[in-house]
């Protein structure tokens, strides 16, 4: 009984290639984000998305694209990937935004390229 | 904005003794603060939070931490190290009035038997 789970756990592609990252929650939140986690284990908020409405953290590059089918779905899609991309990508939601609301992790994307 | 300083990247104790893992924030407003762990190769895990209720906060695993307004301080302790609390501590501040949790550039803790 995954509460937020993301898939794939392991990708390894080569640069230039477009990639998507899925993730679903069955917590019944109202708000998903996506972050990154570099090789010095900084995690750094990319997106987060509430109602439709989308935040975006302004150093993410337009090569990366949330999308959202539904309020228990929030994927992430890669375009034109670069070695620099090499990163674990986690995916989190919460009951509601704003403060004093935790967020829940997937166990994250080892993503890698080559 | 909200940001946390994790005083540490490594702390190392050994098994029984105490851990004090130290994080300091700057916030505009009322801070919502948090501690995850993050096991190796797992997803992050939460700790603890303070929502501004009581400032003594205890959680999982025997951790507690303590916020202390006049210091801006957020520390996290255990009066008792295990070999199992070896991983990676992250400190996280949100406000009231924006979706974003900050995290803290993280502190591994390294249990030596």
């Amino acid at each position: 009984d995954t509460a937020v789970s993301q898939t794939p756990k392991y990708l390894v592609t080569q640069m230039g290639n477009d990639k998507s990252i899925k993730c679903e929650q069955n917590l019944g939140h109202d708000t998903m984000y996506w972050y990154k986690q570099d090789s010095k284990k900084f995690l750094k908020i990319m997106f987060s998305y509430n109602n439709k409405e989308l935040i975006i953290n302004e150093t993410v590059p337009n090569r990366f694209s949330p999308k959202s089918p539904d309020k228990a779905h929030l994927n992430l899609h890669i375009n034109s990937l670069e070695l620099g991309d090499s990163a674990v990508y986690f995916c989190a939601s919460s009951p509601s935004p704003g403060p004093g609301t935790e967020a829940f992790f997937g166990q994250g994307t080892r993503l890698t390229v080559v | 904005a909200q940001s946390v300083t994790q005083l540490d990247s490594h702390v190392s104790v050994s098994e029984g003794t105490p851990v004090l893992l130290r994080c300091n924030y700057s916030s505009s407003y009322s801070p919502s603060l948090f501690w995850y762990v993050q096991h190796p190769n797992k997803g992050l895990q939460l700790l603890l939070k303070y929502t501004s209720a009581a400032t003594l906060v205890k959680g999982i695993n025997g951790f507690e931490a303590e916020f202390k307004k006049s210091e801006t301080s957020f520390h996290l302790t255990k009066p008792s190290a295990h070999m199992s609390d070896a991983a990676e501590y992250f400190c996280v501040v949100s406000e009231w009035n924006n979706n974003d949790m900050r995290f803290g550039a993280g502190t591994r803790l390294t249990v030596k038997p």
